[in-house]
């Protein structure tokens, strides 16, 4: 199945420093979603990002698709320790009948005080 | 958790028994999924429910079913419970505006002894 790779899989950083997390994939998409998990909860959706577009902005977070290498990236700018927590990417795709989400494993990012 | 309930939160259960997992939703979406989350897997599929009395398999459905009698319920049942199927279950919702975003609940910590 299409399932996006997160890289690192563990990013630890200072607060007010910028967290870049990546995802790569192998077939075509859709779209591509990033999803934020805090340790115990249910996943919250972040930003989506169409395959005809080239980058969005979300608050502190920026996202880039690059569908000719097959990749994206997620960054948080001057990041906070409220943003702790597991970064999932997702891939958009809709065969068949339905759309569905393949997730991918996660960064865990910890952002120290 | 935009309105999105399971129940139980916790169950303890022992190998061979049924367990049913229960999603409710008072957002009426249209789309219902139940995933399975474990270390090294991220997230995974079971099945998905694209409306009342629809349903179809996921990525990981062997030893599963499900049923939607209603809109804002999707019943996820372990015919009969095996320690593999110790995990933490997630159900999602999408579809009121777009069935791309999906919304998480807070998820149900099965464990199968």
């Amino acid at each position: 199945s299409q399932q996006g790779e997160e890289d690192p899989q563990a990013l630890s950083i200072q607060e007010g420093e910028n967290a870049t997390m990546n995802c790569s994939y192998k077939t075509s998409i859709n779209n591509l979603q990033w999803y934020r998990q805090n340790s115990g909860r249910g996943l919250v959706h972040l930003i989506l990002i169409r395959s005809n577009e080239r980058e969005k902005h979300s608050g502190r977070l920026r996202v880039t698709l690059d569908t000719s290498k097959k990749s994206s990236s997620l960054l948080i700018t001057a990041s906070r320790a409220a943003d702790t927590a597991s970064y999932f990417c997702a891939i958009g795709n809709s065969g068949g009948s339905n759309y569905k989400l393949t997730f991918g494993k996660g960064t865990l990012l910890t952002v120290n005080p | 958790d935009a309105g999105i309930t399971q129940s139980p939160r916790h169950k303890v259960t022992e190998t061979g028994t049924p367990v049913t997992l229960r999603c409710h939703q008072t957002e009426n979406h249209r789309y219902m999924y139940w995933y399975r989350q474990d270390p090294g897997h991220g997230l995974r599929l079971i099945h998905y429910s694209y409306g009342v009395k629809d349903t179809d398999k996921g990525e990981v459905s062997d030893g599963y079913s499900v049923s939607r009698s209603k809109t804002e319920d999707f019943l996820l049942t372990l015919e009969s419970a095996t320690s593999s199927q110790t995990s933490v279950y997630f159900c999602a919702i999408s579809g009121q505006t777009s069935q791309e975003t999906q919304y998480f609940g807070p998820g149900t910590r099965l464990l199968v002894l």
